[in-house]
């Protein structure tokens, strides 16, 4: 692994399911973020951590949840998916020393 | 409300100079990040201003005026692969990134 990694990369689910997406990082950062990227729209912040353990709300987190249970993993579950989560959801990290943050390929998610 | 504007889309010729604008207004500022994204592709760190003035990296330079809350991104010998998104965004009170939606820079021959 180098970087971020993102799975899937790609998806189609019906509404009313569940779904995890999964992110992983070996450049052992502290801060890890999951943003949804929608047309002309900015990115938008869904959850994010400062530290393994914590987990703080971004702009818009209803319909979503998230966990840290150690530095390198950052799921993103939808409980029940809606259409309105169809997006591209990227998954980033940062050192706290720099608050640059890398990004992982992202997840195509399509909800019918 | 904290909000972050840039021009939607703009075009230049190859080998052309380009200036992206970008207005910000935010709760705190502690620095204004570049970023370019390629369609279908992730975002890619281009500079980071925190002080007033010019930061130059090769082709690219970055702006910043805190006064005016304003940042402009300026590129140079412009190249076909330069065609991408520009997004810009700022570290507000709270260490969060607040992000434009990004200006799409489509590069003629």
């Amino acid at each position: 692994i180098a970087g971020i990694t993102q799975a899937p990369t790609s998806q189609i689910l019906a509404a009313g399911r569940r779904m995890t997406l999964r992110c992983t990082q070996d450049m052992r950062h502290n801060a890890m973020y999951w943003y949804r990227q929608d047309l002309g729209l900015g990115l938008r912040l869904i959850h994010y951590s400062n530290t393994a353990g914590t987990t703080g709300k971004g702009e818009v987190p209803d319909g979503y949840s998230v966990s840290r249970a150690n530095t390198d993993d950052f799921p993103l579950t939808l409980a029940s998916a809606v259409p309105s989560q169809t997006s591209v959801y990227f998954c980033a990290s940062s050192d706290s020393s720099s608050n640059e943050q890398f990004f992982g390929p992202g997840t195509r998610l399509t909800v019918l | 409300g904290q909000n972050i504007d840039q021009p939607t889309e703009m075009t230049a010729t190859e080998g052309a100079i380009v200036q992206i604008n970008c207005t910000y207004q935010t709760s705190g500022f502690n620095g204004l990040f570049w970023y370019q994204q390629h369609a279908g592709e992730a975002p890619t760190f281009l500079s980071y201003n925190v002080l007033d003035g010019l930061e130059e990296k090769g082709r690219f330079s970055s702006f910043l005026s805190r006064s005016k809350g304003y940042s402009y991104l300026l590129l140079k010998e412009l190249q076909m692969k330069d065609s991408a998104s520009y997004l810009c965004a700022v570290l507000d009170s709270n260490y969060q990134l607040i992000w434009g939606a990004g200006t799409k820079l489509i590069i003629k021959p």
